[in-house]
């Protein structure tokens, strides 16, 4: 797989359900972070977990590393039909400067 | 809440055309970057720009791309002689501390269209 491949590609589900979304990437990093973006707009930061950190929390979001699988996941619980979006995520590699490679990106939709 | 600010939202140009994205970054951020995205297809990192020159740049930043802060409050990607295939989202993104939690904060994009 590339670096920074999620999936599914697609996923539908009832709102109050909860959604998990799955990253893998192939080299090192430094940290790796997930976005969100709604139909034609730009790209809003969810969440960033170092290479050193395998869980992370910020509200109804949950993220874990697993370094030694080059694998993340995101854990949206108790979605809403406000969560309908593309998530993405973006590896930034070890080196001295930070630039990140996304995946193509998995679009959720939450059905009220 | 602070924002990055891109003009235009949309631009139509004829190939070969100069054209001049802008970009105004979160004022107390250092570090900033072009990506663009190709209709269907994944964000891809162009430039990187730190204290005034760029840290690093990918293999799709070519001779014809270049990036300017001209006055301490834009940052702006030109590319000289547009080709159909430099049609394209391009989002501009800033960061006071790109490894720190708050990652990277991106603007809504210009949607670039050549033709």
């Amino acid at each position: 797989s590339q670096q920074g491949e999620e999936d599914p590609q697609a996923l539908s589900i009832q709102e109050g359900e909860n959604a998990t979304m799955n990253c893998s990437y192939k080299t090192s990093i430094n940290n790796l972070q997930w976005y969100r973006q709604n139909s034609g707009r730009g790209l809003v930061h969810l969440i960033l977990i170092r290479s050193n950190e395998r869980e992370k929390h910020s509200g109804r979001l949950r993220v874990t590393l697993d370094t030694s699988k080059k694998s993340s996941s995101l854990l949206i619980t108790a979605s809403r039909a406000a969560d309908t979006a593309s998530y993405f995520c973006a590896t930034d590699p070890s080196g001295a400067n930070s630039k990140l490679t996304f995946g193509k990106g998995i679009t959720l939709s939450v059905r009220p | 809440e602070p924002e990055v600010t891109q003009t235009p939202s949309h631009q139509v140009t004829q190939m070969g055309q100069e054209v001049i994205l802008r970009c105004v970054p979160i004022s107390n951020h250092l570090y900033f970057y072009w990506y663009r995205q190709i209709l269907g297809q994944k964000v891809e990192f162009l430039v990187s720009f730190y204290n005034n020159e760029i840290s690093e740049k990918s293999e799709i930043f070519d001779d014809q791309f270049s990036v300017e802060r001209p006055d301490g409050s834009n940052f702006t990607l030109k590319i000289r002689s547009t080709k159909l295939e430099d049609s394209a989202m391009y989002f501009c993104a800033s960061s006071e501390a790109p490894r720190q939690g708050g990652g990277y904060t991106f603007g809504s994009g210009t949607r670039l269209t050549v033709v």
